[in-house]
């Protein structure tokens, strides 16, 4: 257990719908970083959050959102679902702001199927 | 563009060494390998990581190599717990002052009893 918790496991829904998945760091961690799993894209960073600011964007879409919140807790907000955005959708932690050393620490993923 | 290439997949037998290969030629002065692994149905969790020496700890063993275009990493002993797929990844600078895990494709490692 990494200390990292993801809500909700597995959510169904439509194309078209928005949804939102949750994620709440170990105790301490600062940092938040959203993945997603795909089996044609493998493991692909999204965005990152240090203590309630946006720190870093990765392949992040425009429909695709993010927030941390004061508590550390974050959210990630799909809208406009497509089929193509079935995935699984990790969240990972760590201490600090992300530095070359710092382990990020997974959730055990968030599977999302968009039919 | 940081990019890792690993083989698709490995078999090893239970009780023996495992050194699982990752190229990365393109990487920079300032780029960090890390290994993580991912157990069936789990997120990855962390192995091990270096920038350019041989690194051990109680997981594994990670030797890099001297012109840092690939490294190894080394499971001493395999057992059946060890069976996932591990992935090599570039923890690459970025101008916002953080680093961000780019991930190879993985190699799924099949531990025979």
């Amino acid at each position: 257990d990494s200390g990292v918790t993801q809500t909700p496991k597995h959510l169904i829904t439509a194309t078209g719908q928005r949804v939102t998945l949750r994620c709440s760091p170990r105790s301490g961690d600062l940092s938040v970083y959203w993945y997603q799993q795909s089996l044609d894209q493998g493991l692909q960073f999204l965005i990152q959050y240090y203590n309630g600011e946006e720190r870093a964007k990765g392949n992040i879409l425009e429909r695709f959102s993010a927030q941390q919140f004061p508590d550390l807790h974050s959210e990630l907000n799909l809208s406009s679902l497509e089929l193509g955005d079935s995935a699984l959708y990790f969240c990972a932690s760590s201490v600090g702001e992300g530095d070359f050393q710092e382990t990020q620490y997974f959730g055990p993923g968030t599977r999302l199927l968009v039919l | 563009d940081a990019k890792t290439t690993q083989p698709n997949s490995m078999e090893s037998n239970e009780e023996e060494p495992v050194h699982l290969p990752c190229n990365h030629s393109t990487i920079s002065g300032t780029d960090y390998i890390h290994w993580y692994r991912q157990l069936p149905s789990q997120g990855p969790e962390y192995v091990i990581h270096g920038l350019t020496s041989n690194v051990n700890n109680r997981m594994a063993s990670l030797a890099i190599a001297e012109d840092r275009k690939s490294s190894t990493l080394i499971l001493h002993r395999a057992t059946l717990r060890d069976a996932a797929v591990y992935y090599c990844i570039l923890s690459v600078y970025d101008t916002s002052g953080t680093y961000k895990y780019i991930f190879g494709t993985g190699t799924r490692l099949k531990v025979l009893a």
